[in-house]
């Protein structure tokens, strides 16, 4: 299974747009890229995903580089709820579902 | 709809005990999963389940950790004996697609904070 990078942590203010990074460099044709996210003492939620094109829905747009090594999830306009543990999961196709999940970046967003 | 459901919430036991977990998925999910969660690490997949027949168990500890799903529904996960390495909060998780390309979507539960002292 290809494997993701992300940074450990990041501060973002409220009210504006909170752009995470992640790199997947041995992402393979066939794979997805996942975006969950993890409030405290709650269980994993599903944001966005995508394969080769940008994707947008009502909680977050997700763009994709053209060579898919690399893709940037985008919060417009972040709230003090979206403090949360952000995990970018690459998945393999025909793999019954299975997500392969890694640290994560910590999000907090501070007033 | 009903989310994923979870019991207990917590569950504090000594080591070499023994407990169970207990999930209902949400109605219509044909495939459910169980996930370990360490603290500060991300959720390990220990089974998934396809209906009633188990997909996948390669990470599950087989030599203390079980599980079953009954009818196709309900699932309980079973630790015997607990290690103090067991402390980790134990996720369910229902999805209505599997298997091929395409979407597919991970429900979660709020899962069950297992402390083993």
């Amino acid at each position: 299974d290809a494997k993701t990078t992300q940074p450990p942590s990041m501060d973002c203010a409220e009210g504006r747009a909170a752009n995470l990074p992640c790199n997947h460099s041995t992402i393979s044709g066939n794979e997805y890229v996942y975006w969950y996210r993890q409030i405290h003492s709650q269980g994993p939620q599903y944001i966005i995903h995508g394969l080769k094109n940008n994707e947008t829905n009502e909680m977050a747009s997700l763009i994709i580089t053209e060579d898919r090594k690399s893709s940037t999830l985008i919060l417009p306009h972040a709230t003090l709820r979206d403090t949360a543990v952000y995990y970018c999961i690459v998945r393999v196709a025909n793999s019954w579902g299975k997500l392969q999940f890694g640290a994560g970046t910590q999000v907090v967003v501070t007033p | 709809e009903a989310g994923v459901a979870q019991s207990p919430r917590y569950k504090i036991i000594e080591k070499r005990q023994s407990v169970a977990f207990w999930c209902n998925p949400i109605s219509g999910h044909a495939t459910l999963y169980w996930y370990q969660q360490i603290l500060g690490q991300g959720p390990k997949l220990l089974i998934q389940f396809q209906n009633n027949g188990v997909v996948d168990d390669s990470q599950l500890p087989k030599d203390r950790f079980s599980a079953e799903r009954l009818k196709g529904v309900d699932s309980t996960l079973k630790i015997q004996p607990a290690k103090l390495e067991d402390s980790a909060v134990y996720l369910c998780a229902s999805s209505s697609r599997t298997s091929g390309g395409g979407s597919y979507e991970q429900y979660f539960g709020p899962g069950t904070r297992l402390t083993v002292t």
